[in-house]
């Protein structure tokens, strides 16, 4: 059971917005800095978002991040059968250091 | 283009070692910027950071793992290496090496990962 949670599985049809949540604390994300990944499975993780709300050159802007109190979310707008894939967030945790929430696997109806 | 790659056995039998190294190429494992790092996924499951090292060997090591983790960096070979003691079936996992880059604070650079089970 991580500190950090997120829910198992999200859903959308094409060129719908979803989002996914990332839930943690105080001593992760009240304090520090989220990311998030993205793993087309049998693939290696890659990085889409950084320090909250930063993408990486190459990310599509369809891809966005926010963070609020101890909660982050991801969004993906303009949904595409390519986005299906698990979606991890990643912070800094006081006590335990680098933290991964569960993933969430997003399907694409 | 900086590329990270996996080696080592797939396969180690429960209580011996498990060790693992990742070589770093089109770029060098030098700089003040980065830390360098190796998390593994259990099948089925999400991620878990294991550990991460400084070109100059310090090391930051998860909590839950320390008291059986090594890692050390070799600057020369341009690799970082790996290694977990008294392995059982739980250390059964893909394990990847990455690089944590300081500015962003985040991986940004994968390995393709290197699938390792641990059975008799």
């Amino acid at each position: 059971q991580s500190v950090v949670t997120q829910p198992p599985s999200a859903s959308g049809t094409p060129g719908q917005r979803v989002t996914i949540s990332c839930s943690g604390s105080s001593s992760n994300i009240g304090r520090n800095a989220v990311n998030w990944y993205q793993q087309v499975p049998g693939t290696a993780p890659k990085l889409l978002i950084y320090t909250n709300t930063q993408r990486p050159s190459g990310v599509p802007d369809r891809f966005s991040g926010s963070k609020s109190g101890t909660s982050a979310s991801l969004a993906i707008s303009g949904l595409q059968s390519e986005d299906e894939a698990i979606y991890h967030c990643e912070v800094w945790d006081d006590n335990l250091k680098a933290v991964f929430g569960g993933g969430t696997k997003l399907s694409v109806l | 283009q900086l590329q990270l790659q996996e080696s080592g056995p797939g396969l180690v039998k429960p209580s011996e070692t498990l060790s693992l190294t990742c070589t770093v190429s089109g770029g060098s494992i030098r700089g003040s910027t980065y830390y360098w790092g190796w998390l593994r996924q259990p099948p089925g499951k999400g991620l878990e950071w294991i550990g991460s090292i400084s070109e100059g060997g310090s090391t930051f090591y998860s909590p839950s793992l320390e008291s059986r983790l090594t890692m050390s960096v070799d600057t020369s070979k341009n690799h970082f290496s790996l290694k977990v003691r008294s392995v059982t079936a739980a250390d059964t996992a893909m394990y990847y090496c990455a690089r944590r880059n300081l500015d962003s604070h985040a991986f940004d650079v994968w390995g393709q990962g290197t699938k390792v089970i641990v059975s008799s």
